[in-house]
């Protein structure tokens, strides 16, 4: 599976917005990004997905760089309940797709 | 609530003992998967069911491990002859497109 690499950490303030950034520099064609977050306590929640456009949607925003190499989650507002650990994932496309983890970026949302 | 549910949420064991978790999917949710996540990590994966068939397991699933969809409805974990490097949190996802997961079952090997 191809590796993705996040900030261990990042720190935010209530209601400014946010950028948290990954590094997928082996990504492959088929590959897709897709951003989850688990809060404390709770299973992992799906933020956003996307193969090569930009995405948007009502929880985040999804700018992928033109080679693919990096990608970054936008949280427009910071919320003090969007603290979380955001992982960064690549799943190839298709009708499965395992999810593989990594250790992902704690967010403190700074009130 | 039409979310995936899982049960027990906690689970307390003795070393030996064997114990079965219970995932519901979402209905009409015809995959559904199974992670393990310890404490600092992200989750990983175990397996993978496409209806009731079971179609990848990874290879930290261990002989003494389970799991079950009969019907492609709920689906059961087992662990037999529990060890203590077993206590984790045992999440259930399932998939119609993005994995949508349960709030986890929390094991404890004493």
């Amino acid at each position: 599976d191809a590796k993705t690499t996040q900030p261990n950490s990042m720190e935010s303030n209530e209601e400014e917005p946010v950028h948290l950034p990954c590094n997928h520099s082996t990504i492959s064609g088929t590959d897709y990004i897709h951003w989850y977050r688990q809060l404390p306590s709770q299973g992992p929640e799906y933020v956003i997905h996307g193969l090569t456009s930009n995405v948007n949607n009502r929880m985040a925003s999804l700018a992928i760089a033109e080679d693919r190499k990096s990608s970054t989650l936008i949280l427009h507002r910071a919320t003090l309940r969007d603290a979380a650990v955001y992982y960064c994932i690549l799943a190839h496309g298709g009708s499965n797709y395992k999810l593989t983890f990594g250790k992902g970026t704690l967010l403190t949302v700074n009130p | 609530d039409t979310g995936v549910s899982q049960n027990p949420r906690h689970k307390i064991t003795k070393r030996g003992q064997n114990v079965t978790f219970r995932c519901d999917p979402i209905s009409e949710h015809n995959r559904l998967y199974w992670y393990r996540q310890t404490l600092g990590q992200g989750p990983e994966f175990l397996t993978y069911f496409q209806n009731e068939a079971q179609l990848e397991k990874s290879r930290l699933l261990s002989d003494r491990f389970s799991a079950e969809r009969p019907k492609g409805s709920f689906s059961t974990l087992e662990i037999q002859r529990t060890e203590q490097g077993d206590s984790a949190m045992y999440l259930c996802a399932s998939s119609f497109g993005g994995q949508f997961f349960g709030p986890g079952t929390r094991l404890t090997v004493l």
